[in-house]
């Protein structure tokens, strides 16, 4: 365990359903992340909350919608996928240890959109 | 534009010494961090660098030079367990981690 928990850890959902992503982090950190990783590809970022505030959203479809209710807790709202939207996403916290902003993730979230 | 380089996979034999390296170009530059993922797993924070030399952590050692844009991750006395992705990450000017892709490692007895 991390620190960071996510919910679920799998996931199969159509193009039509809604569905969310939750992330829990009880390291005290203040800033948290949404990143996608796809097989053989570089982590992407896609969201970044800072004490609750939206503070990066990279260009993300709004079919990704984030939710930050409070510095502990962060969603992934999902809504009409494509199957290309099929991947781990991972959330992250972190906090700056030595000057160095360190993350600390969670283990994923393996989403599948047939 | 901002680009990282490492190699996609690297083969090594438990007990010996593996030396994994990165590229990379950044809109700046804040420091490099080096993550290790094994598969199913959480990437997990192995060290930073931000000035120009070696900083040794056990078993594990990371390299920088800013001149060349160039870090490399040693990790000696390999053990089956550190089978792993390893992940390069320079930080740019806004302080964002550009990721690699991450260089698989397959340790053989």
């Amino acid at each position: 365990e991390t620190g960071v928990t996510q919910t679920p850890r799998h996931l199969v959902m159509g193009m039509t359903n809604k569905k969310s992503l939750k992330c829990e982090q009880h390291l005290g950190h203040n800033a948290m992340y949404w990143y996608k990783q796809s097989a053989k590809k570089p982590l992407e970022l896609m969201f970044v909350y800072n004490f609750k505030e939206q503070t990066e959203n990279n260009s993300v479809p709004s079919r990704f919608s984030p939710e930050c209710p409070n510095s502990s807790h962060l969603f992934l709202h999902l809504h009409t996928l494509q199957p290309e939207d099929s991947a781990l996403y991972l959330c992250a916290s972190s906090q700056e240890v030595g000057g160095a902003n360190v993350l600390t993730f969670g283990a994923g979230s393996r989403l599948t959109v047939l | 534009g901002q680009n990282i380089d490492q190699p996609t996979e690297m083969t090594a034999t438990e007990g010996a010494i593996v030396q994994i390296n990165c590229t990379y170009q950044t809109s700046g530059f804040n420091g490099l961090f080096w993550y290790q993922q094994h598969a199913g797993e959480a990437p997990t924070f192995l060290s930073y660098n931000v000035l120009d030399g070696l900083e040794e952590k056990g078993r594990f050692s990371s390299f920088l030079s800013r001149s060349k844009g160039y870090s490399y991750l040693l990790l000696k006395e390999l053990q089956m367990k550190d089978s792993a992705s390893y992940l390069c990450a320079p930080g740019d000017s806004n302080y964002q981690l550009i990721w690699g892709a991450g260089t698989k490692l397959i340790i053989k007895p």
